[in-house]
């Protein structure tokens, strides 16, 4: 049974960096194409992604964002940390875990965690 | 940077069938995937590469994919469909997302 759960801080100051944890179970990351990405929801928007890491370790990032975040893998796990957080990124991130292929479709999301920045 | 387009709405009657587009340059060139996310819930994919449904996901959903425009099909719609409906494709080593359009089920 795949499953995926967010953790970190549930409010953060401005300028702050905020690192979340994704703690993912029921498959493994030594299997080809399978990846990990972060997605952000702000209250009543729409999707937007964040970043990807791949089986390979390779890492993508949304190049509006790029500069502020870093992605990377540990046991079971799959960190986030997004530099110098602002009001606007207030949100509920997701982690979900993709298929590197295709249109890389989310198959799994864990239930999310809502950050609110402010001071 | 890739754009894809979604309506902000749709309208549909119980047991009608609701059409949700999703417009981009050449987007038939590339694959797509669905995702329905209800009030207060994760995103749920219900449809990837196309036109696959992932175990599941009813035969009332369906998709096209061809020229500027992706097409999500739900047929026989049922008000547990109400819920917004999100694009998504993978453009130039990113994952974009279209704005999403929330489905209604009058």
């Amino acid at each position: 049974q795949v499953t995926l759960r967010e953790s970190g801080p549930a409010l953060v100051k401005p300028t702050q960096t905020l690192t979340l944890t994704c703690t993912y179970s029921g498959f493994s990351f030594t299997e080809t194409a399978m990846c990990v990405s972060w997605i952000r929801q702000p209250p009543g928007k729409a999707l937007e992604w964040l970043a990807l890491v791949d089986w390979d370790d390779d890492k993508f990032y949304n190049t509006s964002l790029a500069s502020r975040l870093t992605i990377y893998k540990a046991t079971s796990q799959v960190v986030l940390r997004m530099t110098n957080m602002d009001p606007m990124d207030t949100a509920t991130y997701y982690c979900a875990r993709g298929y590197a292929s295709g249109s890389y479709p989310l198959d799994y999301w864990g239930p999310g965690t809502l950050v609110t920045v402010s001071s | 940077s890739y754009k894809l387009t979604q309506p902000p709405s749709v309208s549909v009657s119980p047991g009608q069938t609701a059409s949700i587009t999703c417009s981009g340059d050449e987007v038939g060139k590339r694959y797509v995937c669905w995702y329905q996310q209800k009030s207060g819930q994760s995103p749920r994919l219900v449809m990837y590469q196309d036109t696959s449904r992932p175990s599941g996901i009813p035969e009332r959903f369906s998709a096209t994919n061809s020229g500027d425009t992706a097409t999500l099909t739900i047929s026989g719609i049922l008000p547990m469909d109400e819920a917004d409906y999100y694009c998504q494709a993978w453009d130039t080593n990113t994952v974009i997302f279209g704005g999403g359009t929330k489905l209604s089920v009058l």
